[in-house]
């Protein structure tokens, strides 16, 4: 299995521009989770599906931020728009039932 | 709501020296428990971890982590550090979350370790 496939790794934008980062989950996977780290903040929770359905979306800072999962194999996470605060790292996730968190190799958001 | 708090943002240690990572754990019912590793541009890799049973836990790496319900402690050790090993550790806690049988885990904000030669 290739693991989690996010893209695109590294992203430079300015200020006010939309944002799309994308996650393909491990093949079988019914949860998917959607992470953010910054130095200040650590490693947060934005939001996670189960089974293609947001479960808990607490963690989405604000509306600027969006997630879908149309399907078992893909989901998106977007802002718009976005601001320099948003720089981050935002990793992915999935998992099987209980079972331990896989996650993806990240995305370096930068905003200007 | 359950947090994890990593005391230690920074050890170094010489290769070749014992190491032990702190983490205490704050959550209301019997936690699952977890150790990742992170390398610099890398994504998180999982340790180990405990969800119930022996308390000592063994995982990858040589690494092992002991669970004590007393200290609400999740401590992560290995006898032997490796210059390999210099990266940035989280201990993270399981909760179930809404959805059924799935799992959101809070993590602490790590701890980097830098293995001296």
């Amino acid at each position: 299995d290739a693991g989690v496939i996010q893209s695109p790794r590294h992203e430079v934008t300015e200020m006010g521009q939309e944002v799309t980062l994308r996650c393909k989950p491990i093949s079988g996977h019914n949860s998917l989770f959607w992470y953010r780290q910054t130095m200040m903040r650590g490693l947060e929770l934005l939001i996670y599906f189960n089974n293609n359905v947001p479960i808990d979306d607490s963690g989405m800072p604000e509306d600027r931020f969006s997630a879908k999962m149309p399907n078992a194999s893909f989901s998106t996470l977007k802002i718009q728009p976005s601001e320099p605060r948003d720089s981050a790292v935002y990793f992915c996730a999935s998992s099987l039932g209980a079972n331990v968190l896989t996650f993806g190799a990240g995305s370096r958001l930068t905003v200007l | 709501a359950q947090s994890v708090t990593q005391p230690d943002i920074h050890i170094t240690v010489s290769e070749g020296a014992s190491l032990e990572l702190r983490c205490n754990y704050s959550y209301g019912a019997t936690p699952y428990l977890f150790w990742y590793v992170q390398s610099p541009g890398q994504g998180l890799q999982l340790l180990l971890k405990y969800f119930s049973g022996d308390t000592l836990v063994q995982g990858i790496k040589g690494f092992e982590a002991e669970f004590k319900r007393s200290q609400s402690s999740f401590n992560l050790r290995k006898p032997s550090v490796h210059w390999s090993d210099a990266a940035e550790y989280f201990c993270a806690v399981g909760a179930r979350g809404s959805g059924g049988s799935n799992y959101k885990l809070t993590f602490g904000k790590g701890t980097l370790l830098t293995v001296n030669p």
